[in-house]
């Protein structure tokens, strides 16, 4: 059965470099294709994908906020970690990690979501 | 950055009711569309893949078409868990984008 949670701080302030970790269970991140993404929904508004890594390390990022982002994976702790740098209120959002068999795949598996607010 | 744009961006209906939903890209995407269903404060879950095949579990009154830069996702008879926001989205280039969204609701 395949899982996963995010966990990070719920308030960060402005111009703080957020910093979020998937935990995931049920899959290895070493296996040939797969891959984890993280993908951000304001309240009330769309979702918005802003980084993947796959088992192999290529990563791919948001290009309109790829010069803040930051993916890594540790496949031994099974976990991805996403950092955002200089964070502003528009950033408030639910943020997910979500599970990916390859490049041209859907996300299948989903974490739970956590909400990020951004805020002095 | 490939656009993704649904329309409408929401619908009354009603049970029983066929509803169709489109998605534009703003380039060809081939068949790399995908569809999915969120209801309010859970995750997105997926529906169609492919642009037209369906997800293990998806009741058949779920339809997905199209190919390039036109898609359809089509609900044949609107049941009453279908109310819900719908996406779709590209997964022809990483990371992938979505739609605005598609809000269905009960009329």
């Amino acid at each position: 059965q395949i899982t996963l949670k995010e966990s990070g701080p719920t308030l960060v302030k402005p111009t703080q470099t957020l910093t979020l970790t998937c935990t995931f269970s049920g899959f290895s991140l070493t296996t040939s294709g797969v891959g984890v993404g993280w993908i951000r929904q304001p309240p009330g508004e769309a979702l918005e994908c802003l980084a993947l890594i796959f088992w192999d390390d290529d990563k791919r990022y948001s290009p309109s906020l790829r010069t803040r982002l930051t993916i890594t994976k540790d496949t031994s702790k099974n976990q991805v970690v996403l950092t955002m740098t200089n964070m502003d209120p528009v950033d408030t959002a639910t943020y997910y990690c979500a599970h990916r068999r390859g490049h041209s795949s859907p996300f299948y598996y989903w974490g739970q979501g956590t909400l990020v607010t951004v805020s002095s | 950055d490939i656009q993704m744009t649904q329309s409408p961006s929401s619908l009354s209906a009603s049970v029983g009711d066929r509803v169709t939903i489109t998605c534009r890209a703003s380039q060809s995407i081939s068949n790399y569309l995908n569809w999915y269903q969120q209801k309010p404060g859970k995750a997105p879950k997926v529906l169609i893949y492919a642009a037209s095949s369906l997800q293990g579990g998806v009741p058949p009154r779920f339809s997905g078409s199209g190919s390039g830069t036109d898609f359809t996702l089509t609900i044949s008879s609107l049941q009453p868990e279908d109310f819900a926001t719908y996406y779709c989205q590209q997964s022809y280039s990483s990371p992938g984008t979505f739609g605005q969204g598609t809000k269905v609701e009960i009329k």
